[in-house]
């Protein structure tokens, strides 16, 4: 069965670059969040969005940005990147926003480091 | 603030002897409650969920989670671990906001099943 599809898988920049991070949910799912994972800490929510609208958001920097595009994949722009940005970043999809909507398939992430 | 915790950063525990993995939450209202389990360079992976009935809900992998709202816990639970069951496991509880259904994760616990 297809998965979430995340890329890179790694990504390595240096400080005050950009970077872009994409994310393919599953087919026929309408939903996608981003959630950032530092090392050894719990996924922080960043994001979400639903019918390409954005539907919620986290705990995401200003130099940070996403969107959702017409065929529901998405992606995250991160700019004037920092040492502190370096983490795992999990795209997770779900169909509908609705209480149907229980649970969540994560991709296996983009693994970010900043140097 | 709605929130879950996770007590223990570690759990070791014998093959083939029962597990618990602790989890409490703090919400205000009805409670949505999920365990994923993440492996090393994987994305979360969705073992069961609590939205309402029986206290007790069966998951993924014979794991076993119990509610208790005296309690205000979801530990999850299995009557025979395996040393393939190692890996980091997340309490979440949904926060149903306007848009969306973000999960806020608790802090993880690593659980190691030796032989």
């Amino acid at each position: 069965a297809a998965g979430v599809i995340q890329s890179p898988r790694h990504l390595i920049k240096e400080k005050r670059e950009t970077a872009t991070l994409k994310c393919y949910p599953i087919p026929r799912h309408d939903t996608v969040y981003w959630y950032q994972q530092g090392p050894g800490q719990d996924p922080q929510f960043l994001i979400s969005f639903y019918e390409k609208m954005q539907s919620d958001k986290g705990s995401i920097p200003d130099r940070f940005s996403a969107q959702q595009f017409s065929d529901y994949h998405s992606e995250l722009n991160m700019s004037s990147l920092e040492l502190g940005d370096s983490a795992l970043y999990f795209c997770a999809s779900a169909f509908g926003t609705g209480t149907t909507n229980e649970k969540l398939f994560f991709g296996s992430g983009t693994q970010l480091s900043v140097l | 603030a709605q929130s879950v915790a996770q007590p223990e950063d570690q759990v070791n525990v014998a093959e083939g002897n029962p597990l618990t993995v602790k989890c409490t939450y703090s919400v205000s209202g009805n409670p949505y409650l999920f365990w994923y389990v993440q492996y090393p360079n994987r994305g979360l992976q969705f073992l069961l969920k609590y939205i309402t009935g029986d206290n007790l809900v069966k998951g993924s992998y014979g794991f076993e989670a119990e509610f208790n709202k005296s309690q205000t816990s979801f530990h999850l639970k299995k009557p025979s671990a395996l040393v393939s069951d190692s890996a980091l496991y997340f309490c979440a509880v949904r926060l149903l906001t306007g848009g969306g259904n973000k999960l806020t994760f608790g802090t993880g616990t690593q659980l190691k099943v030796e032989l």
